[in-house]
């Protein structure tokens, strides 16, 4: 059964060091998401991309947040400079498109840690 | 804003019995989605069971069922024959049904059910 993948599965970082979380979503999908989850919390909405351009983003998705998709498997998560609050589970999903199937399935998620 | 809220932050369950989680959501849009996603220790999000807004049938998904109510806007997970294996984290997920588009998941602030023999 098909699946999205996500690397590294755990990152610790230095504030102030940039982090690039990668993603291949699965196959014949067309939109992706990132969505975030701070331990304990609940499950918060980054953006979604659809045809090479962000859909949505949220407020928590700001200049130090970048998506981009740069080739035809992989779609990354960069932040430019981590704070200690980036701290937090990342998880990558991804959707079919036009087909009225609107499930998002998730990868297993990156653990990033900043020190 | 689309808002879920899960007024149960854990609930506990006899193996083979049957629990019931609960999920209310506030929305204007006549077309939308509803999931519940299990979470397990290892934090990774699996579907358990979607529902669309048109369809008046409740979705079932082996022992997972739920009881939706549209003008209540209720959501609840009905889990039959509780298993050790549904120990997780649940939650409650709202989707914009606007077909062709990225639209994103609102998520609940879930509830961790437990399972005891």
């Amino acid at each position: 059964e098909p699946e999205v993948t996500q690397t590294p599965s755990h990152q610790v970082t230095q504030m102030g060091q940039e982090v690039i979380l990668r993603c291949v979503p699965i196959s014949n999908h067309l939109y992706f998401y990132w969505y975030r989850q701070i331990l304990g919390q609940k499950v918060e909405f980054l953006v979604s991309f659809y045809n090479n351009e962000i859909s949505e983003k949220s407020e928590i998705f700001d200049d130090q947040f970048s998506v981009e998709r740069p080739d035809g498997s992989n779609f990354t998560l960069k932040i430019r400079s981590t704070k200690l609050e980036d701290s937090a589970m990342y998880f990558c999903a991804s959707s079919e498109a036009m087909t009225g199937e609107e499930t998002q399935y998730f990868g297993p998620g990156t653990r990033l840690l900043v020190l | 804003a689309q808002t879920v809220t899960q007024s149960q932050p854990e609930m506990s369950v006899q193996e083979a019995e049957t629990v019931t989680l609960s999920c209310t959501y506030d929305t204007s849009e006549s077309d939308y989605y509803l999931f519940w996603y299990k979470q397990p220790p290892s934090r990774q999000m699996i579907l358990v069971i979607r529902q669309e807004a048109y369809k008046q049938q409740n979705a079932t998904e082996n022992r997972f069922s739920v009881n939706f109510q549209k003008a209540a806007k209720s959501f609840s997970l009905k889990i039959s024959d509780s298993q050790l294996g549904d120990a997780a984290m649940y939650f409650c997920a709202y989707k914009r049904g606007l077909t062709g588009t990225a639209s994103k998941l609102t998520f609940g602030t879930g509830t961790r059910l437990q399972v005891t023999l």
